[in-house]
């Protein structure tokens, strides 16, 4: 019953290294999100994915990359971290377009500070 | 654009008390989803409710309901009888139904931390 599974948990990052959020979920969803929260905001979208091997841009792409070669895998990546990503990260899966009457299902956030 | 607001940035109340926290939202689709999140202070988002447009009845669910107003763009949320497990940050979201750009994403608020104080 793991739902979507996010590592690492917490990371601290440097000025212009690079990482990878993974995620994975057991659902079998074909819909997945990544959004951030910033401190007093809401989420904001970054990327979508609508199945294996398609992707979209959201509403926040800039400085992150993603892929899904699998229906189960959908990684995010920062190739040059900046301060301004410092960010909770969280991937959701759904299996409709959040568009429809569907929820989508959060994974429990990964805390990244770049210093 | 669609919008979400929630005025209220953060609240606290006394155990047992009722409390409602509000939503307000913007769109012009005529067909739109409302979401209702819990985001408790472990960090996860758990999901509450989901209305459609078309269905303004309202909606309890034990100690929470839920009053979906069209006329007011509102989609308001009670807890009745508060209790200390209900200390988190609320999350109304928005959908449209349209299937293009931005049809797959959650417009979410700012969130509304509720304290509840044993």
């Amino acid at each position: 019953n793991a739902g979507v599974t996010q590592t690492p948990k917490f990371r601290i990052l440097k000025i212009g290294q690079s990482m990878t959020l993974q995620c994975t979920q057991d659902m079998n969803h074909n819909y997945m999100y990544w959004y951030r929260q910033d401190p007093g905001m809401g989420l904001k979208l970054i990327y979508y994915s609508v199945g294996a091997g398609i992707t979209d841009k959201g509403e926040v792409p800039n400085g992150y990359n993603v892929s899904r070669s699998t229906t189960e895998d959908f990684p995010l990546r920062l190739e040059l971290a900046a301060p301004s990503q410092t960010s909770v990260y969280f991937c959701a899966s759904s299996s409709r377009p959040s568009s429809e009457e569907t929820e989508a299902f959060f994974g429990q956030g990964t805390r990244l500070t770049v210093v | 654009a669609q919008k979400v607001t929630q005025a209220q940035t953060e609240i606290s109340v006394v155990e047992k008390e009722d409390v409602t926290l509000d939503c307000v939202y913007e769109t012009r689709d005529t067909t739109y989803y409302l979401f209702w999140y819990k985001q408790p202070p472990s960090g996860e988002l758990v999901f509450l409710i989901r209305r459609n447009s078309f269905d303004e009845q309202n909606e309890i669910s034990g100690r929470y309901s839920w009053n979906f107003q069209k006329s007011t763009s509102s989609f308001n949320f009670t807890i009745t009888a508060s209790q200390v497990v209900d200390s988190a940050v609320y999350f109304c979201a928005l959908s449209n139904s349209f299937f293009g750009a931005g049809s797959y994403q959650l417009t979410f608020g700012k969130g509304t931390k509720l304290s509840v104080i044993p």
